[in-house]
């Protein structure tokens, strides 16, 4: 079974600092692999997805993710924090399918927070 | 891609009542998903509806239920609430597996 853990519940940066929130996986096959962020009140928006192709995925806002097989890592990256990115950041996992459905597994989040 | 909505965005009810929360996807994307964000956790996987027919769920039982149309719209019916089931509903569409799920703004559910 696919199962997602994110290290550090709360993550605390300066502004300017880098950024890195930690994910791994469990999972028998090579995943989908998404970083998802959810500012409060609220739905998630998608920062970034790893689905095949080249480890290293950029996305939105300057953030950006490698995926390591033989770590089973994705960790989200970001060179410089910025006030703006203080949010709750969830990794995610799904597929490839071996069933008829794209179930997405959730990590239990990361909150940042950026201190001025 | 955005334009998952959502509504209603806030609902109060009493235990044991039952709740209908609607989703309106983006036209194109034939999946749509349903999940129980509880205060401080991570999104739940409810179930996924694929073309109108539920195709998964998750470990919820059967008085959590749903429909999806063929206009791209959705429900999540809830019977028989328990104070458990306070919690943020998030609906979420997808062309694809591969392109990610995109979500609606969610219905805050209070269960009293």
């Amino acid at each position: 079974a696919q199962s997602v853990t994110q290290l550090g519940s709360h993550v605390s940066v300066s502004e300017g600092a880098l950024v890195l929130l930690r994910c791994n996986y469990s999972s028998s096959v090579p995943p989908y692999l998404f970083w998802y962020v959810q500012y409060p009140n609220q739905g998630l928006q998608l920062l970034l997805k790893y689905t095949t192709g080249a480890t290293l995925v950029k996305g939105i806002n300057g953030f950006e993710a490698e995926f390591k097989k033989s770590e089973t890592s994705f960790h989200l990256t970001k060179p410089s924090a910025h006030m703006s990115d203080a949010a709750e950041y969830f990794c995610a996992v799904s597929g490839p399918m071996k069933t008829s459905y794209d179930k997405v597994i959730f990590g239990p989040g990361t909150s940042l927070s950026v201190i001025p | 891609e955005t334009g998952v909505t959502q509504s209603p965005t806030h609902l109060i009810k009493t235990r044991g009542q039952q709740v209908t929360l609607r989703c309106s996807s983006q036209s194109g994307h034939n999946t749509v998903s349903w999940y129980q964000q509880a205060l401080g956790q991570g999104p739940q996987f409810i179930f996924q509806y694929y073309r109108e027919e539920e195709n998964g769920r998750g470990n919820f039982p059967p008085r959590f239920s749903g429909l999806q149309f063929p206009n791209y719209s959705s429900e999540l019916n809830v019977n028989a609430l328990e104070l458990d089931d306070s919690a943020l509903y998030l609906c979420a569409s997808s062309p694809s597996a591969a392109r990610g799920q995109y979500f609606g703004p969610g219905t805050r559910l209070t269960v009293l």
